[in-house]
């Protein structure tokens, strides 16, 4: 059973408000991710990490940044929202090949 | 580059009907492929995965695929649907050297389940 955590669920708020996005994994992978997934639409890779202070940019260009301090936790941090960043964010992990992946935050920025 | 293509944006089944989902893929060596469903504001849950060996995979909930190198396909298949399969499915390719580990989506397919 695969334990990935992603709070909160929903947020609304307003532009310019600075946001973080928790995702946490109970399995100790190493390789984690955060897609960006708008309604009906396929998942865009924005941020990724291989391990503790390794992060890298992913397919997509997000304005959003990432930290990697612990294995577990892999936040994702908005300096200043604004309505083009509403979306849902998927945050996923992985050890050899399949990813596990969260609930998903849906964000919506007014 | 890497792509995965899924020709369906919708399809509509009865329950009970067979259904099978198309994917195609491009990559340059043996693909590592992988069919997730999301339902309705939730995260993807894996259904099957092909690493390698018998290129029929079997999956959760039913669902079979097969993988086919000369047609670069992985469809899905189920020979009788339920209504709880109505959700969003996606077909992926993993890109993996060295430390990589990442994988390439498709658009998806939305299933909509007749009763």
């Amino acid at each position: 059973e695969a334990d990935i955590y992603q709070t909160p669920r929903y947020l609304v708020i307003g532009t310019g408000k600075k946001i973080t996005l928790e995702c946490s994994q109970t399995m100790g992978h190493d390789k984690m991710y955060w897609y960006q997934q708008d309604p009906g639409m396929e998942l865009h890779l924005i941020h990724y990490s291989y391990g503790v202070n390794s992060t890298e940019k992913g397919d997509l260009s997000s304005e959003s940044t990432v930290s990697r301090i612990r294995t577990e936790h892999f936040p994702l941090t908005l300096e200043s929202a604004r309505p083009s960043h509403t979306s849902q964010y998927l945050c996923a992990s992985s050890d050899r090949g399949e990813q596990f992946f969260g609930p998903g935050t849906r964000l919506t920025v007014l | 580059a890497q792509s995965v293509t899924q020709p369906d944006i919708h399809i509509t089944v009865s329950e009970g009907a067979s259904l099978e989902l198309r994917c195609n893929y491009s990559y340059g060596a043996t693909p590592y492929l992988f069919w997730y469903v999301q339902s309705p504001g939730q995260g993807l849950q894996l259904l099957l995965k092909y690493f390698s060996g018998d290129t029929l995979v079997q999956g959760i909930k039913g669902f079979e695929a097969e993988f086919k190198r000369s047609q670069s396909s992985f469809n899905l298949r189920k020979p009788s649907v339920h209504w709880s399969d109505a959700a969003e499915y996606f077909c992926a390719v993993g890109e993996y050297g060295g430390a990589t580990n990442k994988l390439i989506f498709g658009t998806g397919t939305l299933l909509a389940v007749q009763p």
